[in-house]
């Protein structure tokens, strides 16, 4: 166990539909980090979060939206879902805003649109 | 603009043997961090080594060292005497130390297969 824990492990959903993906950052630890992992375009930087406040945001569609809670944990919501989102979804969190004392992953959530 | 790039999708290596899985990567902050994970077939991500800009020495840790050559931008991943478990996808990735966040930069990855 990595401290990181992303609920559900699994999901499969239909084209159109929304879906909540839920992490819970490792103790201690205020940043929480958001990546999609897919087969035609890698591993891709989502979005951060530091204490509740966005920090920085990579190539998340407008379709996605997220947020960090306050008792730190987030959740990631994806929207009017299709085949092309279906990827791992991996959670992981700092103890820092920049990561300097490094990152615990979770063990993802993947989904599957159909 | 920030990248890593790894140009090995696919490599072999029999077990005890070392191998070397590369890294460059691109950038224009003189503060900047490089990682190595490793990712099994279960899916989740294994940190396995840091090298940080300004570390004079290469880092090590166990089997894996890094070999850092920083007027090449590379940061090649070494495991010395491999073994059956070895066998994953791996991953480098790139913190830019002077952009406040602490997102990483992935590359592609490369798959390595361990014979025994």
């Amino acid at each position: 166990d990595s401290g990181v824990t992303q609920t559900p492990k699994h999901l499969i959903t239909a084209t159109g539909q929304r879906v909540t993906l839920r992490c819970s950052p490792r103790s201690g630890d205020l940043s929480v980090y958001w990546y999609q992992q897919s087969l035609d375009q890698g591993l891709q930087f989502l979005i951060q979060y530091y204490n509740g406040e966005e920090r920085a945001k990579g190539n998340i569609l407008e379709r996605f939206s997220a947020q960090q809670f306050p008792d730190l944990h987030s959740e990631l919501n994806l929207s009017s879902l299709e085949l092309g989102d279906s990827a791992l979804y991996f959670c992981a969190s700092s103890v820092s805003r920049d990561g300097d004392y490094g990152y615990t992953f979770g063990s993802g959530t993947r989904l599957t649109v159909v | 603009a920030q990248k890593i790039t790894q140009t090995q999708p696919g490599m072999f290596v029999q077990e005890k043997e070392a191998v070397t899985l590369d890294c460059t990567y691109d950038t224009s902050d003189p503060s900047y961090g490089l990682f190595w994970y490793k990712q099994p077939s279960s899916g989740e991500m294994i940190f396995l080594i840091y090298q940080g800009s300004y570390d004079q020495q290469n880092a090590t840790e166990g089997r894996y060292s890094l070999n850092f050559q920083k007027a090449r931008k590379s940061a090649n991943l070494v495991i010395s005497a491999s073994q059956l478990g070895d066998s994953a996808m791996y991953f480098c990735a790139m913190r830019e130390g002077s952009s406040n966040t602490g997102k990483l930069i992935f590359g592609q990855g490369t798959t390595l297969q361990v014979k025994p």
